[in-house]
């Protein structure tokens, strides 16, 4: 078992409000990724960090904001979700060596109306 | 551009039966294969990763193989059990983690 953590599992918020999705490992790894998923649909990166302090935008553009001021959390913000926001957010890490596993979280399945 | 196809888009198998899933990969520069299996609403778990040098790799009922050269890859299930059912995912990756590249899996349904 991984011991990356999300919360809240399920979210169901109005347009407008604010949200953070906490996501937390105790593996110590350097390397934590966002990425979001919609049914049926690739995985897509919107957000990775290769250490504290460190953020990088992905491949997806996204308006969620991460922070990384501590190795074990990478919480993602979104400031003033809309109904476009609706999706399956995945947090995942890595220790970043070689060809090493990528390990996810249960998701954060997040529904703005 | 990068890409990860996937055939076929969904399959239906007896239980017991044994299957095979396919993966076409565009990625470059190839440096790993990865498959992972995605149950209904949680997250991807891993079940095998290939460099680009391994042809084959296996994970107790899960084998998957790799051709470099034709930038196909393959994921066998033997013996299939309801416990499969699930979303399997074909990931190619190049020399960083930022720039994997998933498809859009094969949704595996096991039928008593």
């Amino acid at each position: 078992e991984a011991d990356i953590y999300q919360i809240p599992r399920y979210l169901v918020i109005g347009t407008g409000k604010k949200i953070t999705l906490e996501c937390s490992q105790t593996m110590g790894h350097d390397k934590m990724y966002w990425y979001q998923q919609d049914p049926g649909m690739e995985l897509h990166l919107i957000h990775y960090s290769y250490g504290v302090n460190s953020t990088e935008k992905g491949d997806l553009s996204s308006e969620s904001t991460v922070s990384r001021i501590r190795t074990e959390h990478f919480p993602l913000t979104l400031e003033s979700a809309r109904p476009s926001h609706t999706s399956q957010y995945l947090c995942a890490s890595s220790d970043g060596r070689g060809a090493g596993e990528l390990f996810f979280g249960e998701g954060s399945r997040l529904t703005v109306l | 551009k990068n890409q990860v196809e996937q055939s076929p888009q969904s399959l239906i198998i007896l239980e017991g039966k044994n299957c095979t899933l396919q993966c076409n990969y565009t990625v470059s520069p190839f440096s790993n294969l990865r498959w992972y299996k995605q149950d209904t609403g949680r997250g991807p778990v891993s079940l095998t990763i290939m460099t680009f040098s391994e042809n084959t790799k296996s994970n107790g009922r899960y084998t998957a193989t790799l051709d470099a050269d034709t930038k196909q890859s393959s994921l066998h299930i033997t013996a299939s059990q309801l416990s499969d059912s699930a979303s399997y995912i074909c990931v190619g990756g190049n020399s960083g983690y930022s720039t994997l590249t998933f498809g859009k899996g094969t949704m595996l349904l096991v039928s008593p």
